[in-house]
């Protein structure tokens, strides 16, 4: 089993529709970071978290939520999507000891019609 | 400008060659620097750290340039496996930037 969980691993659906990735870990780490990929551009950060009682955004977070409802698991929510949220999003996970040291889930691609 | 930059490629090489990935980096405060191999459709996973020094891992080698602000990758002996997209990524205080990859393809 994967030490990274992403659900769902793909998903269509409409402009305006409310959409949660859900991210869990196993590895014990503290930190937890959610990022989208597309083409070109590399992975962007949308929202990080370093403990439960610790959010902040990153460098796209508009548009986007998150709730850290325990140390291991982190979602991400788009309460209204639209199409340019189309994406491949990744949960991420790093130790404090090793923050730079990134452990990722196996992605969730999202498509907004 | 981004503040990773790396060649798109792709880098086409037969199996056995060497080839060398750059990359480079606009913010100075950075501090920690790597190498992520993503595989297509895949998630990123750590390749290898690189330090001015130099790190070797088998068949790759990785540096850093701090005075030119530039990290570079090299395969040797390239394998059929070793096509991917390869990430460089440099972080400082609680900022993880990634490049926007560079593919390869290795061809029997």
């Amino acid at each position: 089993d994967a030490d990274v969980t992403q659900t769902p691993r793909n998903r269509i659906t409409k402009t305006g529709k409310r959409i949660m990735l859900e991210c869990s870990q196993t590895k014990g780490h503290d930190r937890m970071y959610w990022y989208r990929q597309d083409p070109g551009l590399g992975l962007q950060l949308i929202y990080y978290s370093f403990d439960v009682k610790d959010i902040n955004k990153g460098e796209i977070s508009d548009g986007y939520s998150v709730s850290r409802q325990a140390q291991a698991k982190f979602s991400l929510s788009l309460e209204s999507a639209i199409p340019n949220q189309t994406a491949l999003y990744f949960c991420a996970t790093s130790d404090s000891r090793f923050p730079a040291e990134l452990f990722f889930g196996e992605g969730s691609r999202l498509t907004v019609l | 400008r981004k503040e990773v930059e790396q060649d798109p490629g792709p880098f086409n090489v037969p199996e056995g060659a060497t080839v060398a990935f750059n990359c480079t980096y606009s913010n100075s405060a950075s501090q920690s620097f790597f190498w992520y191999r993503q595989d297509c459709r895949k998630e990123p996973k750590l390749l290898m750290s690189v330090y001015s020094s130099g790190n070797e891992d088998g068949r790759f080698t990785a540096q850093l340039n701090r005075a030119s602000q530039y990290i570079s990758l090299l395969i040797r002996d390239s394998k059929l496996s070793d096509s991917a997209t390869y990430l460089c990524v440099a972080t400082g205080g609680f900022k993880t930037i990634f490049g926007a990859g560079t593919r390869l393809f290795v061809k029997a």
